[in-house]
């Protein structure tokens, strides 16, 4: 059972497009969602956490339908140094202690 | 910003030998984890460590595979007779308290020959 399935990817786009990220996750009890972004060989940083209501960081929205069990992403106005793989990240459910589960990743390679 | 510390940054050992990968979690935080990272594949989970005991532990983490905080600062992942599909990246993490996200070191490239 895979917990967390997002885009294989990748995505080519050019700078200033938008563009936008999706990953499923399996178990409805998970309580904490994230995106973090992993560049070439190094660690995975948090980009953002992602709430029910929705939340925007500057150029970045991220959704979250816990019905659907759906995370979304949305890059606007992207830039060079958005280039990067991208994590779905969720944990175990039942704590906030619990596991991350991480999804594989959305390549994105921004050109100018 | 606080960071979290690893070393070494790359350790290359034989097949059959044992390692010890270091960890200096955030001053203030409670929660500590280790997560692998095998070239091409996605991150998972190890164990978690919180109140000087191991919480969870994944079914990758075997007898062969220990923690430790000897101290107040570091935090150590002991792998007793390394095989050559421990070869991976592996990330420390640590965590304070409340919904917050976790806080990854820049981690060890374990080359096991």
């Amino acid at each position: 059972r895979k917990e967390v399935e997002q885009d294989p990817g990748p995505f080519n786009v050019p700078e200033g497009a938008t563009v936008a990220f999706n990953c499923t996750y399996s178990n409805s009890a998970s309580q904490s969602f994230f995106w973090y972004r992993q560049d070439c060989r190094k660690e995975p940083k948090l980009l953002m956490s992602v709430y029910s209501s929705g939340n925007e960081d500057g150029r970045f929205t991220a959704q979250l339908n816990r019905a659907s069990q759906y995370i979304s992403l949305l890059i606007r106005d992207s830039k060079l140094s958005d280039s990067a793989t991208y994590l779905c990240v969720v944990n175990s459910g039942g704590s906030t202690l619990g596991r991350l589960y991480f999804g594989r990743g959305t390549q994105l390679t921004v050109w100018p | 910003e606080p960071e979290v510390t690893q070393t070494p940054s790359h350790q290359v050992t034989q097949m059959g030998q044992e390692v010890i990968l270091r960890c200096v979690p955030i001053s203030n935080h409670l929660y500590f984890y280790w997560y692998r990272q095998i070239l091409g594949q996605k991150v998972e989970f190890l164990v978690s460590f919180y109140n000087n005991e191991i919480s969870e532990k994944s079914e990758i983490f075997d007898d062969q595979f220990s923690v430790e905080r000897p101290d107040g600062s570091n935090f150590t992942l002991k792998i007793r007779s390394t095989k050559l599909e421990d070869s991976a990246m592996y990330f420390c993490a640590s965590r304070g308290t409340g919904n917050y996200g976790y806080t990854f070191g820049s981690g060890t490239r374990l080359t096991v020959v």
